[in-house]
């Protein structure tokens, strides 16, 4: 089955821990995105990546950090640095750049992270 | 302060009949847009999309509606189901130099009651 799958599904923090939260795809797609949802609000982008060993901070990067050694993963890492990171996390991808229906972006299950 | 009780707009529609979702964008370069269907827990799935030189199309039960003189935007689902049941979300890339980067509005709550 091609997708996009996220763990851990649940995921409790301690303040002052960092975490990080995993997505992966194999669907063969250029470019991966993290986003932030919080109850009653729209996604917010942390980080994209348009390509391998190459990301951009999205609109609320701060407190949040990425990697992207591979093609198929990009693993996002909240730090004790950010300030309310109790959120569901998304990851998605697209098959590529530039403003076309193959720009649609696919979403992974999710992961809630909850700070105690 | 952190605002508390953020509430989405419902919509409540009764099994059978057609559904209008709406959604206003702000800006008028935003070339493509997308309906998202978010069930409890879950990650978005994409619905339907359109770009911004068509003003109208059409899925399987769903028709995306699009005026861009008003910066408007609307979802019709027809013969509404329980499974329809969800919060639905557009989407809009502002712009080809904006490449991927999705401006999300804040989402309808759809009630499907039977």
């Amino acid at each position: 089955d091609g997708g996009i799958t996220q763990s851990p599904k649940y995921l409790f923090r301690k303040e002052g821990q960092n975490v990080t939260l995993s997505c992966e795809q194999n669907l063969n797609h250029d470019a991966m995105y993290w986003y932030r949802q919080d109850p009653g609000q729209g996604l917010r982008l942390i980080y994209y990546s348009q390509i391998v060993n190459d990301f951009q901070k999205g609109d609320i990067a701060e407190g949040y950090s990425v990697s992207r050694e591979k093609k198929e993963s990009f693993p996002l890492t909240v730090t004790s640095a950010q300030k309310n990171p109790t959120a569901f996390y998304l990851c998605a991808s697209t098959l590529g750049q530039g403003a076309s229906s193959r720009d649609t972006q696919y979403f992974g299950p999710g992961t809630r992270l909850t700070v105690l | 302060g952190e605002s508390v009780g953020l509430h989405l707009p419902t919509l409540s529609v009764q099994e059978g009949d057609n559904s209008i979702i709406n959604c206003a964008y702000s800006n008028s370069a935003s070339d493509y847009f997308i309906w998202y269907k978010q069930e409890s827990g879950k990650g978005p799935q994409f619905i339907i999309d359109i770009r911004s030189n068509m003003d109208k199309r059409q899925g399987q039960r769903v028709t995306v509606l699009l005026n861009k003189t008003v910066k408007h935007l609307s979802l019709q689902i027809a013969a509404t189901q329980p499974g329809d049941s969800a919060v639905y979300f557009c989407a809009e890339i502002p712009g080809t130099d904006s490449w991927g980067k999705l401006q999300f509005g804040a989402g309808t709550q759809v009630v499907v009651t039977p």
